[in-house]
C-alpha cells in the first residue's frame, strides 16, 4: 500500500494570513493526489484533484502542486470559514489512502 | 444538486451485520462509479471500498475483504454495503462518495455504525 504523509500535523494562522501544507506519498503517483476540507462534525469536502485542479465551486485562495511524490496545498487570504483539517489522498493504486491530515487553527 | 444519504446506521453486536444504503440524486447515478470511506470517532478518513458504475468491479480495503460487500442497483441510484463479521474496530462514520473518474467528487453526510462488544 501507498502510505501517505502530511506536514505539520498542527499549525495555527492569522485570518489574512497564506499556509503550506505538505503531503509526502512513499511512491510515486504521477498526479493522481486530491486534497479535502473536514470541519468539526461535518463531511469532508472535496477541494482539489490531480494534484492542482480546483473542484467546482473552490474558491482560487486555494492552490495545489507537486508531481510524483511530493505535494503542496496552499490556503492564502485565510478567512475563519477556512480553519479546518486537511488531508490529502492518493488514488493512483488500490487501496486509496489518505494522509493523517493537517489541523489549521486561528492564531 | 447531487445529493447523497446515507441510512441504516446503527450499534450493532460484535460479530453481528448491517446493510448501509445511500440514495442518490441530482446526476446520471449510472455514469458514475462509487465509494465508502470511513472515519473512526477521533480519527482520520479511511477508504473502504469502490464500485464501478456497472457493478461489475469492486476493489476493498484488505481490513474488510471477505466481510463487506459493496453492490449498487441503476434502478434504484442507491448503492449499498453489507458489513459481516463486525468487528470493534469497524466502528465508524460510513461516508458515501460519488467518484468523478478515479477521484472522489461529492460527499454524503455519513452514516453511523457503532459496534459493541
Amino acid at each position: 500500500d501507498i502510505q501517505m504523509t502530511q506536514s505539520p500535523s498542527s499549525l495555527s494562522a492569522s485570518v489574512g494570513g497564506r499556509v503550506t501544507i505538505t503531503c509526502r506519498a512513499s511512491q510515486g503517483i504521477s498526479n493522481s493526489l486530491a486534497w479535502f476540507q473536514q470541519k468539526p462534525g461535518k463531511a469532508p469536502k472535496s477541494l482539489i484533484y490531480a494534484a492542482s485542479s480546483l473542484q467546482s465551486g473552490v474558491p482560487s485562495k486555494f492552490s495545489g502542486s507537486g508531481s510524483g511524490t511530493d505535494f503542496t496545498l496552499t490556503i492564502s487570504s485565510l478567512q475563519p470559514e477556512d480553519f479546518a483539517t486537511y488531508y490529502c489522498q492518493q488514488y493512483n493504486s488500490y487501496p486509496f489512502t489518505f494522509g493523517p491530515g493537517t489541523k489549521v487553527d486561528i492564531k | 444538486e447531487v445529493q447523497l444519504v446515507e441510512s441504516g446506521g446503527a450499534v450493532v453486536q460484535l460479530g453481528g451485520s448491517l446493510r448501509l444504503s445511500c440514495a442518490a440524486s441530482g446526476f446520471t447515478f449510472d455514469d458514475y462509479n462509487m465509494h465508502w470511506v470511513r472515519q473512526a470517532p477521533g480519527k482520520g478518513l479511511e477508504w473502504v471500498s469502490l464500485i464501478s458504475w456497472d457493478g461489475t468491479t469492486t476493489y476493498y480495503t484488505a481490513s474488510v475483504k471477505g466481510r463487506f460487500t459493496m453492490s449498487r442497483d441503476n434502478n434504484k441510484n442507491s448503492v449499498y454495503l453489507q458489513m459481516n463479521r463486525l468487528r470493534p474496530e469497524d466502528t465508524a462514520l460510513y461516508y458515501c462518495v460519488k467518484g468523478a473518474g478515479h477521484y472522489f467528487d461529492q460527499w454524503g453526510e455519513g452514516a453511523l455504525v457503532t459496534v459493541s462488544s
